[in-house]
């Protein structure tokens, strides 16, 4: 079964341009998350898609973030127009949802670095 | 507000030694803990996960207790070796009921280094 992926895994883009982050969760995963980790700093949470809904996008920096998850399958990630600050790691994550055997394990993809010029 | 924290921020050992990994949390409604693993350049690598209603869980080398009156939560290494080095990082993830939705919540890790 493959696990999580996400592309590009890395992308160089200048501050002001637009980028886009793809994640495929596991299939059959309900819950997706996104997570960044910038330098130096912790993981931090950004959002939570229950299939196509997005649970709690409270981690969002800001307006410029966008994410979608149309159809409940694969997600995106939209930076525009891109900061310097925005760079880091772009993680996402799934778990199943409301399962009898559910624990909530969370399993990741390898993240997506981001450098913004 | 739930906080995770993570002593010590590094540690070296020498190849061999048995250490602790020590993770903090100050909101002990909690549904499960998960430790990671992530090597550099690379993903999170999921190590263990402790249910609420769990004390403790192994894996090989690794086992890790939780403690949630306390808020603590340890991963202990047994026989450490080079390829061990990597970043931990615990995660507490809230969620009240199996319907709900959950927050996970990292701490910034331990960086481990095994010399040789």
């Amino acid at each position: 079964e493959a696990g999580v992926t996400q592309f590009p895994s890395h992308s160089v883009i200048e501050k002001g341009q637009t980028v886009t982050l793809r994640c495929d969760p596991i299939s059959g995963h309900d819950n997706l998350y996104w997570y960044r980790r910038v330098m130096g700093k912790e993981i931090k949470f950004l959002l939570h898609f229950v299939k196509e809904s997005k649970q709690d996008e409270s981690g969002m920096p800001n307006n410029r973030f966008l994410a979608e998850r149309t159809g409940g399958t694969y997600s995106t990630l939209k930076v525009q127009p891109a900061e310097l600050e925005d760079s880091g790691v772009y993680f996402c994550a799934s778990s199943p949802f409301g399962t009898v055997d559910y624990t909530g394990e969370l399993f990741f993809g390898e993240g997506s670095r981001l450098t913004v010029l | 507000k739930q906080e995770v924290t993570q002593i010590p921020a590094a540690l070296s050992v020498p190849e061999g030694e048995n250490l602790v990994l020590n993770c903090s949390f100050t909101d002990s409604a909690i549904y499960n803990l998960q430790w990671f693993r992530q090597d550099p350049g690379k993903g999170l690598t999921s190590l263990l996960l402790i249910q609420s209603s769990q004390r403790e869980q192994t894996s090989g080398r690794l086992n890790a207790s939780l403690d949630k009156s306390s808020g603590r939560s340890t991963l202990y290494i047994a026989a450490s070796q080079p390829g061990d080095s990597a970043t931990y990082l615990c995660a507490v993830i809230k969620g009240v009921l199996k319907t709900s939705y959950d927050k996970v919540i990292f701490g910034p890790g331990t960086s481990l280094s095994v010399i040789p």
